[in-house]
Formats: C-alpha cells, sequence, structure tokens
C-alpha cells in the first residue's frame, strides 16, 4: 500500500505527559499537512510542510505543539504537557504540489488524554 | 479568513432516489473547492474538485458536484443512491494558491448521509 501511513493508530496517556505522532506521506509527495479533528466537527488545519520547511501554522498550534520533517520525507508532531483538551484525531495528509491537487488523508492517530 | 458551511448534519435519501448534500463557501479570492468522504474508522477519501472550466465536475463512485459562484455553493449530487454511499461527507474549501501561504484546507463541520434501503 503506498498510501500516508500514520503511527501510532492509538494512543493513551495521562495528562502532563509528552506524546509523539509519525506521518509518511506519499514518497513523491513533497507537501505535508496535519490536521486535528474532534467529534461532530471537520479537520482542522494545523501546519504544513513543503519538502523539509514548516511554511504555515494555524493559531490553533499552542506552544506545546510542535512538528518538524527533518529530511522532507516523514513528520512527526509532538505535543507536551498534555491537556484533556488534545483529546482528538490527528489527521496527516500529503499532496505532490501546489495549485489545487487534492490532499491524500492518512487513517490518523486517535489521542485520548486522561 | 474563509469559511464552509454544510447546512444539514443529517440527509436521509431512499435508496434509488437522487441525494443532494449542501454546501456554502466564503473566500477572498478564487475558490479550490474539495469534498472528501469519511467511513467509520477510516481516513478520508478525496471524491472530487473543482479547481477551473465547467462547473459540473464528476468525481469517484458516481458522484459529482455543480460550482455555483453567485450562490457560492458547490453541492454534491448523485443521480441513484445506493445503501454502500451512507457515510460522512465533508466539503471543503482552499483560496488559490497566490505565494502568500494559506495552503490548509478549511473544511466544514460534515453530513451524514443516511441511504436507506
Amino acid at each position: 500500500d503506498t498510501g500516508v501511513s500514520q503511527n501510532p493508530r492509538h494512543k493513551i496517556t495521562k495528562r502532563g505527559q509528552n506524546v509523539t505522532f509519525r506521518c509518511d506521506p506519499i514518497s513523491e509527495h513533497n507537501r505535508l499537512y496535519w490536521y486535528r479533528q474532534t467529534l461532530g466537527q471537520g479537520p482542522e488545519f494545523l501546519t504544513y510542510f513543503q519538502n523539509e520547511a514548516q511554511l504555515e501554522k494555524s493559531r490553533l498550534l499552542s506552544d506545546r505543539f510542535s512538528a518538524e520533517r527533518p529530511k522532507g520525507s516523514f513528520s512527526t508532531l509532538e505535543i507536551q504537557r498534555t491537556e484533556q483538551g488534545d483529546s482528538a484525531m490527528y489527521l496527516c495528509a500529503s499532496s505532490p504540489q501546489r495549485g489545487g491537487h487534492e490532499q491524500f488523508f492518512g487513517p490518523g492517530t486517535r489521542l485520548t488524554v486522561l | 479568513a474563509q469559511s464552509v458551511a454544510q447546512p444539514e448534519d443529517q440527509v436521509n435519501v431512499a435508496e434509488g432516489n437522487p441525494l443532494t448534500v449542501k454546501c456554502t463557501y466564503s473566500v477572498s479570492g478564487n475558490p479550490y473547492l474539495f469534498w472528501y468522504v469519511q467511513y467509520p474508522n477510516r481516513g478520508l477519501q478525496f471524491l472530487l474538485k473543482y479547481i477551473t472550466g465547467d462547473n459540473l465536475v464528476k468525481g469517484s463512485y458516481g458522484f459529482e458536484a455543480e460550482f455555483n459562484k453567485s450562490q457560492t455553493s458547490f453541492h454534491l449530487k448523485k443521480p441513484s443512491a445506493l445503501v454502500s454511499d451512507s457515510a460522512l461527507y465533508f466539503c471543503a474549501v482552499r483560496v488559490e494558491y497566490s505565494g502568500g501561504g494559506a495552503d490548509g484546507l478549511t473544511f466544514g463541520k460534515g453530513t451524514h448521509l443516511i441511504i436507506q434501503p
């Protein structure tokens, strides 16, 4: 399967702990996106990368959140000092180029903060 | 700021009947519009997009959508619904790239489509 993959699929953590998620995009895609989806809502944009450069960050991305894409391939999203409000599905997507191309989404990582 | 509205939380259609899922948008600039479908425990799947050109666009699984600039709408349609079409549908928008960023998609809240046998 050459789609977008995300690991882990599920993560349960205690409030105050740090968590890290990984996203592997489709191999030839140079753009990578992170979204957050809570129950009953559509995905909300967090940030995106073109190759290794982080080009845009949403106001939703507080200083406890950090994302990296060190070699322009896979990406990680880290949440420090998790809060119960961070509980959500974290989605990763990739696309081959700008200019209207659709984004291809991974299955998501479901985070539960106890 | 750009926004998307899906006015119906749920749409119920009998199998074999035509279906419409509504979407309106608000952007500054030329919109790129998308429809995605989400099945339980699965990721978002791309259905179709409008970038430019013909206002009626055709996509996967027999779905189509009509772009209406004057009404700022992009309704999803299918002539004959199948039970397997039952899922959560999302409309999304982004502005035509102008070199100034804003590349992330803005999604609506989603519409549950239920096709009754």
